[in-house]
């Protein structure tokens, strides 16, 4: 099992440049969430999905971020236009129905310039 | 107030030494209860879950108080390795279908030589 894997590991960005994190799941998971973790505030739900449908995004800061999952093996983390407050880590989690188990990629490491 | 709230540390003590972190939820419909442990600069992963009883895995004991709407963890003969932050997370679980983890900001240990 190669486990949630995103991609960037990190990126370095231009504000008002657009950034595309990428996440892949473990296959079989359901659920799919993507988090932003900061010193300041900590680890903080932006979106979720479940069964490819986004199920609660009220955690999304503002119009600039959109999230997508256009199947079960895939989902991308859109900001645009970036600003230098988005600098902070994304992560990306799977679990499945029935298991309180969440599974936590790598992260991406944004910079905002 | 923060829905789960943890000492944030740090706690530095030297290897051997028992230590104990607490966290606080303000929710009393809570469901579900885990310790999560994040390295520095990785990803968070599951230490623990917490039962009503409390549970032992190994050098580690979990404890809930539904009462006082508190868990612990109790870290015996702390190794070098143990060092990271420790994670509290909340599961609110509603009809059978899994809301998000609320996570706790951390609580940052270090053991010394």
């Amino acid at each position: 099992d190669a486990g949630v894997i995103q991609s960037p590991r990190h990126e370095v960005t231009e504000m008002g440049q657009e950034v595309t994190l990428r996440c892949k799941p473990i296959s079989g998971h359901d659920y799919l969430f993507w988090y932003r973790q900061t010193m300041m505030r900590g680890l903080e739900l932006l979106i979720y999905f479940n069964n490819n449908v986004p199920i609660d995004d009220s955690g999304m800061p503002e119009d600039r971020f959109s999230a997508k999952m256009p199947n079960a093996s895939f989902s991308t983390l859109k900001i645009q236009p970036s600003e230098p407050r988005d600098s902070a880590v994304y992560f990306c989690a799977s679990k499945i129905t029935g298991d309180y188990g969440y599974t936590f990629g790598s992260g991406t490491r944004l910079t905002v310039v | 107030r923060k829905e789960v709230e943890q000492d944030p540390g740090p706690f530095n003590v030297p290897e051997g030494a028992t230590v104990a972190f607490n966290c606080t939820y303000s929710n009393s419909a809570s469901q579900s209860f885990f310790w999560y442990r994040q390295d520095c600069r990785k990803e968070p992963k599951l230490l623990m879950s917490v039962y009503s009883s409390g549970n032992e895995d190994g050098r580690f004991t979990a404890q809930l108080n539904r009462a006082s709407q508190y868990i612990s963890l109790l870290i015996r003969d702390s190794k070098l390795s143990d060092s990271a932050t420790y994670l509290c997370v909340v599961i609110d679980t509603f009809s059978g279908s899994a809301r998000q983890l609320t996570f706790g900001s951390g609580t940052q240990l270090t053991v010394l030589p």
